[in-house]
């Protein structure tokens, strides 16, 4: 099966700027995950979605940062105005399930954002 | 608050001995466990899980992980580990009455030849 697709790869920006990154899940999962994964630290959940709708967003900046997840396929992550410290991978990945869903979770390559 | 720790920076091991890469945690309610592989240029990759049942779990690539309660450890073990292990290993812990994933800071493995 295909796996995980994002795009773009690679962004650098300077500060103030917006950016977007997108992400295609493996068909049919139903739960789809944005992480922020600064160097040196571990992936940071921003958002879950269950299909199109939001299970957690506790990390999630609202003030600079948007998601979403139009008719529960794909996905679009936003940074308006982005900060020098929002330099990081950022990675989405998705899982099988629905409800209390833990299943495994398949990552995609992520897309590397600079901000100067 | 929840909570995961990787103590170690970086785990050395010699081709063929047997490895260890440590994790505790912290969560309210039941703890449900993972541990995720980033290989080199590569993408994180799924090892193995504990939701319930037998505190040993068996996962990929000959890999196994026990779940202690009692020291709200889950510690990640090869018996016999292999050059091709040398990697980034991501233990994460999400509690039974949250949707939220909390992944450690990540232990380097290097096999030595």
């Amino acid at each position: 099966e295909a796996g995980v697709a994002q795009s773009p790869r690679y962004k650098i920006i300077e500060k103030r700027q917006s950016v977007a990154f997108w992400c295609n899940p493996i068909s049919g999962h139903a739960t789809l995950y944005w992480y922020q994964q600064i160097l040196g630290q571990g992936p940071k959940l921003l958002i879950q979605f269950q299909n199109n709708g939001v299970v957690d967003d506790s990390q999630l900046p609202k003030d600079r940062f948007s998601a979403e997840r139009l008719k529960g396929v794909d996905s679009t992550l936003k940074i308006q105005p982005a900060k020098l410290e929002d330099s990081a991978v950022y990675l989405c990945a998705s899982s099988r399930g629905s409800g209390r869903d833990l299943n495994e979770q398949f990552f995609g390559p992520g897309t590397r954002l600079t901000v100067l | 608050a929840q909570s995961v720790a990787q103590p170690e920076d970086q785990v050395n091991v010699a081709e063929g001995n047997p490895l260890t890469v440590k994790c505790t945690y912290s969560v309210s309610g039941n703890p449900y466990l993972f541990w995720y592989v980033q290989y080199p240029n590569r993408g994180l990759q799924f090892l193995l899980k504990y939701i319930t049942g037998d505190n040993l779990v068996k996962g990929s690539y000959g890999f196994e992980a026990e779940f202690n309660k009692s020291q709200t450890s889950f510690h990640l073990k090869k018996p016999s580990a292999l050059v091709s292990d040398s990697a980034l290993y991501f233990c994460a812990v999400r509690g039974s009455g949250t949707y939220k994933y909390i992944f450690g800071t990540g232990t380097r493995l290097k096999v030595l030849a």
